[in-house]
């Protein structure tokens, strides 16, 4: 049972190039999230999904783009990478959403620098 | 909106000292409120949290927190620091956002280091 995973673990890529992070659970949750995480900032959400085949913007969407085809899988993507989007990324899913007392579980991350 | 202050962005403490962590919270319904510790380059994990019925709460640990209603505050405790505490402590409530999913918002974090 390996929860949630992340991959890859480290990525340096040059302005303008594009990458897709992936992150797959076990879990079977419902729910799953994009959050970044950059010094000082605590965690801000990129976008989310509330099942198979639907996704929505969270707090900062813009750059990213995200893909929920199968329910284990939730892809994050960057079109045209910038310094900026120098961050740690972070997926979490939960149970559902639709209740608000579920706590959400984390994977390791993705640490990611854009030069 | 709601929104999470974490007071002290960097703590130290002395091994076998007690741990005060500050967080005080908004939030325009009833909150439900969670303690996550992040270790080194690792993702977060839950802690504890507080959704209803007791206000003291017990974590994984040996960490626990006190929702007090009155003060806005969910500040996490432990009796006796160890070596293996540092870390990073992230506070969070959660709400039903626009869209009605489940919002998380967290607090910009405090490093807790443990001197020896």
């Amino acid at each position: 049972n390996a929860g949630v995973t992340q991959t890859p673990k480290f990525r340096v890529l040059k302005t303008g190039q594009s990458m897709t992070l992936l992150c797959a659970q076990d879990m079977n949750h419902e729910y799953m999230y994009w959050y970044r995480q950059d010094p000082g900032m605590g965690l801000r959400l990129i976008h989310y999904s509330v099942g198979e085949g639907t996704t929505a913007k969270g707090e900062v969407p813009d750059g990213y783009n995200v893909s929920r085809l199968k329910k284990q899988n939730f892809l994050l993507g960057l079109e045209s990478a910038a310094p900026s989007q120098t961050s740690v990324y972070f997926c979490a899913t939960s149970v559902t959403g639709r209740a608000v007392s579920y706590e959400q579980y984390f994977g390791p991350g993705t640490r990611l620098t854009v030069t | 909106a709601q929104s999470v202050t974490q007071l002290g962005s960097h703590v130290s403490v002395s091994e076998g000292a007690l741990v005060l962590l500050r967080c005080n919270y908004s939030s325009s319904v009833p909150p439900y409120l969670f303690w996550y510790v992040q270790y080194p380059n690792q993702g977060l994990q839950l802690l504890l949290k507080y959704t209803t019925g007791a206000t003291l709460v017990k974590g994984i640990n040996g960490f626990e927190a006190e929702f007090k209603k009155s003060e806005t505050s969910f500040h996490l405790t432990k009796p006796s620091a160890h070596m293996s505490d540092a870390a990073e402590y992230f506070c969070a409530v959660s709400d039903r956002g626009s869209g009605g999913y489940q919002k998380v918002t967290f607090g910009i974090g405090t490093k807790l280091q443990v001197i020896p």
